[in-house]
């Protein structure tokens, strides 16, 4: 069974910094891409960033609302993936979603809350 | 950026009966190699979305066959049949042709 369980959310102050992680579990890791998705309160789903395996030389790509202040890592041996977040604003607050690729399996989220 | 525009915004549907939602998207979601990356999602209250229809009318793993997805190039359709409890929430479209990927704003079904 595929399982996908996302930690590292909590309060942060405007301009603080973030990791989130994702455990993943049911599945050969090594061979899927893997995405990070979230959705603010009462919203829509927003993209975050995605990043390649290791035949795609763990290529990664991200949401231009975000590019520069988000770094998307992974660590096979973990079978885990990080999002890294900086220079939080108060519109990053969101249910951040660890996906994998194709959005197939999706974790319950861990939610992000930038307020002072 | 591809802009997925879904609708109606909400959608009241008696038990037992039929839906469609449209979905459309700004640019072709043919990709280069051929094939149309566009999805379903459904999220119900309080949970994570879940996939329902991949490249536009393949029916995921354990997907009722009362879910069917058709359309083309820019423009397309899920339709619901036999609308049961468990059906309601909101529904999502996404594109994976083209980065960054994209939602839909969504769908609500409500019971009427």
């Amino acid at each position: 069974e595929v399982q996908i369980l996302e930690t590292g959310g909590g309060l942060v102050k405007p301009g603080g910094s973030l990791r989130l992680s994702c455990a993943t579990s049911g599945f050969n890791f090594n061979d899927y891409f893997m995405n990070w998705v979230r959705q603010a309160p009462g919203k829509g789903l927003e993209w975050v960033a995605q990043i390649r395996n290791k035949n795609y030389n763990y290529a990664t790509y991200y949401a231009e609302s975000l590019e520069g202040r988000v770094t998307i890592s992974r660590d096979d041996s973990k079978s885990s993936v990080y999002l890294q977040v900086s220079s939080l604003r108060a519109e990053d607050t969101a249910i951040y979603y660890c996906t994998r690729e194709g959005f197939a399996y999706w974790g319950q989220g861990t939610l992000v809350t930038v307020s002072s | 950026d591809v802009v997925m525009t879904q609708t109606p915004v909400s959608l009241s549907v008696s038990l037992g009966g039929q839906v469609s939602i449209s979905c459309r998207s700004s640019q072709s979601l043919v990709h280069n190699n051929g094939n149309t990356y566009l999805s379903w999602y459904l999220q119900k209250p309080g949970q994570s979305p879940q996939l329902l229809i991949y490249k536009v009318s393949n029916r995921f793993s354990g997907i009722s066959d009362r879910f069917s997805g058709s359309g083309s190039g820019t423009d397309f359709t899920l339709k619901i049949s036999r609308v049961e409890p468990d059906d309601l929430g909101v529904y999502y479209c996404g594109q994976g042709t083209q980065y960054p990927w994209t939602f839909g704003g969504g769908t609500k079904l409500e019971l009427k």
